[in-house]
Order: structure tokens, then C-alpha cells, then sequence
């Protein structure tokens, strides 16, 4: 019963390097979601992709891009990385179709130094 | 845009003591509203969900919120807590655009502690 599967958990990056967060789910859920949580903060939504082959900004897009590969998964893409996108990231995922409650991996901790 | 205000950062309650954690929201109709229990290092849990009906709903681990049209609020309680609720709660309001969900918007928080 694994839900929302987000890889890596933790990683450190140095400034201008690129990195690809990924996450799958296997609930067959048509919407997924990328937010990012910092201190004080709560989380703000960066992209999500309401239906496979779309995908919307959110919130806070810049510096990150995403790709829907298919239904069960969606990455997000630091091309260039700064230390003001060091923190947790997570990704959820719903149903989409109804108005159902979105679930959520257990999160990936970036370090940009 | 919507917006979702937790007034209090931190709240510290005695184990055994009832709990209230406010939320207050700003959205031009009535969005679907949730709130969510993070504990340290972990992702996020639902704890319980409005869409419509009841204005009261039940969650799970023994809380409950009560949605209130006219305040914008939907405030979450729980009649005695536990030591195992020291966590961070979230409240959080969501849109259906009929295209599929769109992402939620959260408020900052409510750090809760739990004195012995």
C-alpha cells in the first residue's frame, strides 16, 4: 500500500547544479501536485498537473519545471539550483475527478549550499 | 485568490485539556476545506474533510471541525488530547474547477505542544 512514493528523501546540492525530484503514486489518481514547505511558510503549490498531458503553474513556478511522464508520474526539475530552494518538497496526488482529499508523499529535503 | 489565516503559531494545551485550533479563510464562494496533522519528518495526514452538507464533520484520532459560513472559519477541535497530537496542523482550502482539482492553498500552521 504504498500511495505516494517520492525518491530521494534527502539530498544536498551545490549552487547551479541541476537535480530531478521524482514521485509516483499507484492509486491511479488522475491530478498530482508539487509543493514545497518552508519554516513558517506552510506549503505553497509550485506546479501540478490536473490531468495526464497538462500540466499548470502554481504559486511559486520559477526556477522549476515539471514533467507529467505518464499517469502515475510527475517530476520536478531544478535546472539550476539556489540556496533560496532549499526545502522540503513534497508531492501529492487526488482523484481529480471528484472532490476527493489529497494525498501526500512523506517528502524530499534539499540542501542547496 | 483565496487565502487561509491560522492566527496562532504555537498553541500549548495540558494533556487531558480540550483543544480548538482556528482557521479562517477569504475565497469568494464556499471552497472545500480540510485540515491536515504533520508530525516531524513526516508528510501530511488528512484528519478530515468538508465538501458540502453537515456543517459539522467528524475525522479521524477523535477530532472534529465546524464549518461556519458566516465567520469564514472552520476551526478544529478535539474534546481531550492525547501526548501522541503534539504536531504541526494545517488548515487548507481547495477548488474544483471541473477540469480536474486544483492545487490547495494552505495556511502557515499551529505548532501544537502538549504539557504532562
Amino acid at each position: 500500500n504504498a500511495g505516494v512514493t517520492q525518491t530521494p528523501k534527502f539530498q544536498v546540492l551545490k549552487t547551479g547544479q541541476s537535480m530531478t525530484l521524482q514521485c509516483a503514486q499507484d492509486m491511479n489518481h488522475n491530478s498530482m501536485y508539487w509543493y514545497r514547505q518552508d519554516p513558517g511558510m506552510g506549503l505553497r503549490l509550485i506546479y501540478y498537473s490536473a490531468s495526464e498531458g497538462t500540466t499548470d503553474k502554481g504559486e511559486v513556478p520559477n526556477g522549476y519545471n515539471v514533467s507529467r511522464l505518464n499517469k502515475r508520474e510527475f517530476s520536478l526539475r531544478l535546472e539550476s539550483a539556489a540556496p533560496s530552494q532549499t526545502s522540503v518538497y513534497f508531492c501529492a496526488s487526488t482523484s481529480g475527478t471528484s472532490n476527493q482529499p489529497q494525498h501526500f508523499g512523506d517528502g524530499t529535503r534539499l540542501s542547496i549550499l | 485568490a483565496q487565502s487561509v489565516t491560522q492566527p496562532d503559531i504555537h498553541i500549548t494545551v495540558s494533556e487531558g485539556a480540550s483543544l480548538e485550533l482556528r482557521c479562517n479563510y477569504s475565497y469568494g464562494a464556499t471552497p472545500y476545506l480540510f485540515w491536515y496533522v504533520q508530525s516531524p519528518g513526516q508528510g501530511l495526514q488528512l484528519l478530515l474533510k468538508y465538501f458540502s452538507g453537515d456543517t459539522l464533520v467528524q475525522g479521524i484520532k477523535g477530532f472534529e471541525a465546524e464549518f461556519k459560513r458566516s465567520q469564514s472559519s472552520f476551526n478544529l477541535r478535539k474534546p481531550s488530547v492525547h501526548w501522541s497530537d503534539a504536531a504541526e496542523y494545517f488548515c487548507a482550502v481547495g477548488l474544483y474547477s471541473g477540469g480536474g482539482a486544483d492545487g490547495l492553498t494552505f495556511g502557515k500552521g499551529t505548532h501544537l505542544i502538549i504539557q504532562p
